[in-house]
């Protein structure tokens, strides 16, 4: 079983999209976040969430909104694409009382 | 500001050498510190982690140590071998401001480890 599982893996659009990533995890712990790693390997944080509350929002720019249904699960949207917005974007769950994040596969986004 | 840093982006060595990966943190709050491998096409991998009451760690042909003193880290693999070539990435967290639960894990810029046969 994949401990944090998002998909797609692979998502190329176009500037000016609409597009969503999603993200599961079967862990069981109650923080989920979103980080993007640029072209030089450099992962960021953008977006964590604790039991479906957000508790950290990075000066992610308004067109990026995390969606949290359940605290299993972790969705981000993405309005109005831009060429910038090109990364690959992980999802991880973990954290809780000080223990290590788990990442997913990555998303790896293209906008052309 | 809070940052964690490497000394080396990259690393080339000989199977079966031993390989040491370094990190500085300058946040002296930082009290729990942890060692990411990241293969191609794949996500961070949790490698060893080590917390602020701690100064070595060691777990199976890695070991992490911690200096607090000079604010250093570092990750040695023992007997390094071709599948151990990856992109190594140091992390620190912390305690938030209430002190009850702990913040955003922080990254570093990671060091490509090339492994020779």
């Amino acid at each position: 079983d994949t401990a944090v599982s998002q998909t797609p893996k692979y998502l190329v659009t176009q500037m000016g999209n609409d597009k969503s990533i999603k993200c599961e995890q079967n862990l069981g712990h109650d923080t989920m976040y979103w980080y993007k790693q640029d072209s030089k390997k450099f992962l960021k944080i953008m977006f964590s969430y604790n039991n479906k509350e957000l508790i950290i929002n990075e000066t992610v720019p308004n067109r990026f909104s995390p969606k949290s249904p359940d605290k299993a699960h972790l969705n981000l949207h993405i309005n109005s694409l831009e060429l910038g917005d090109s990364a690959v974007y992980f999802c991880a769950a973990g954290g809780d009382r000080g223990s290590p994040l788990h990442f997913g596969n990555g998303t790896r986004l293209t906008v052309t | 500001g809070e940052s964690v840093g490497l000394h080396l982006p990259t690393l080339s060595v000989q199977e079966g050498d031993n390989s040491i990966i370094n990190c500085a943190y300058s946040n002296s709050a930082s009290d729990y510190f942890i060692w990411y491998k990241q293969e191609s096409g794949k996500g961070p991998q949790f490698i060893i982690d080590i917390r602020s009451n701690m100064d070595k760690r060691q777990g199976q042909r890695v070991t992490v140590l911690l200096n607090k003193t000079v604010k250093h880290l570092s990750l040695q693999i023992a007997a390094t071998q071709p599948g151990d070539s990856a992109v190594y990435f140091c992390a620190e967290i912390g305690k938030n401001a209430g002190g009850t639960s702990y913040g955003k894990l922080t990254f570093g810029q990671g060091t490509i480890l090339t492994v020779h046969p």
